[in-house]
């Protein structure tokens, strides 16, 4: 079946500029996560959802960025006033249960490259 | 909150050998350990996980050890081929009994490289 997909692929806008990043989960997904990821380094936790319900938002570096998924599927990663520092691989990343224990595989979308100018 | 060690940064091998790849946590309450797979401009796949009620799992020329009273677990690869190169992750789920799950927590990657 289909994976994670995400949109834009590629994203150039300049510093002061929102920009919306679009995740499709795997169909029937419960739980939804999003990440960024600097060059060489490992995926940072953002912020995750079960169903449309937004868990944990802890990993948000600060009040620019929010997101939301309203109907338990697509979620979308919003970045206002872009900055350069903003500038990473965004990628979501879903999983098929909503575990009380936490364990579940998640599976990673391809990601949304963004620069900002 | 949790933290990832992840060693060594860099890691080459010859075609043959083995490969050890060692990650430590900090949370005592984490309790699932996947290991991720990333070649270069894709995504990261996950290619072996471990539950903390289990203390080794394999899966062909992969296999998975957990420590959890030393909280580390490690990733060995044997018989190493060129297509096994790329940048592995760990990563621990962090456990929450308060109601909300846990997010991964990722290492910062091993860059392995097999050398025909």
């Amino acid at each position: 079946g289909a994976g994670v997909s995400q949109s834009p692929r590629y994203k150039v806008t300049k510093r002061g500029q929102d920009v919306a990043l679009r995740c499709d989960p795997i169909s029937g997904h419960v739980s939804l996560y999003w990440y960024r990821q600097a060059l060489g380094q490992g995926p940072e936790f953002l912020t995750y959802f079960n169903y449309e319900a937004q868990q944990d938002k802890s990993g948000l570096p600060n009040d620019r960025f929010s997101a939301e998924r309203p109907e338990g599927s697509i979620s979308t990663l919003t970045i206002q006033r872009t900055e350069q520092r903003d500038s990473a691989m965004y990628r979501c990343a879903s999983s098929s249960r909503a575990s009380s224990r936490g364990r579940e595989t998640q599976y990673f979308g391809p990601g949304t490259r963004l620069l900002v100018l | 909150g949790e933290n990832v060690e992840q060693h060594p940064s860099t890691l080459s091998v010859q075609e043959g050998d083995s490969a050890v790849i060692k990650c430590t946590y900090s949370d005592s309450a984490s309790n699932y350990f996947p290991w991720y797979k990333q070649e270069l401009g894709k995504r990261p796949q996950l290619i072996i996980d471990i539950r903390s009620n289990v203390g080794e799992k394999k899966d062909q020329r992969i296999a998975v050890t957990l420590n959890k009273t030393a909280k580390h677990f490690s990733l060995h690869i044997t018989e190493t081929q060129p297509e096994d190169s790329a940048v592995y992750f760990c990563a621990a789920r962090t456990s929450n009994y308060g109601g909300s799950q846990g997010n991964l927590i990722f290492g910062k990657g091993t860059k392995l490289s097999v050398k025909p």
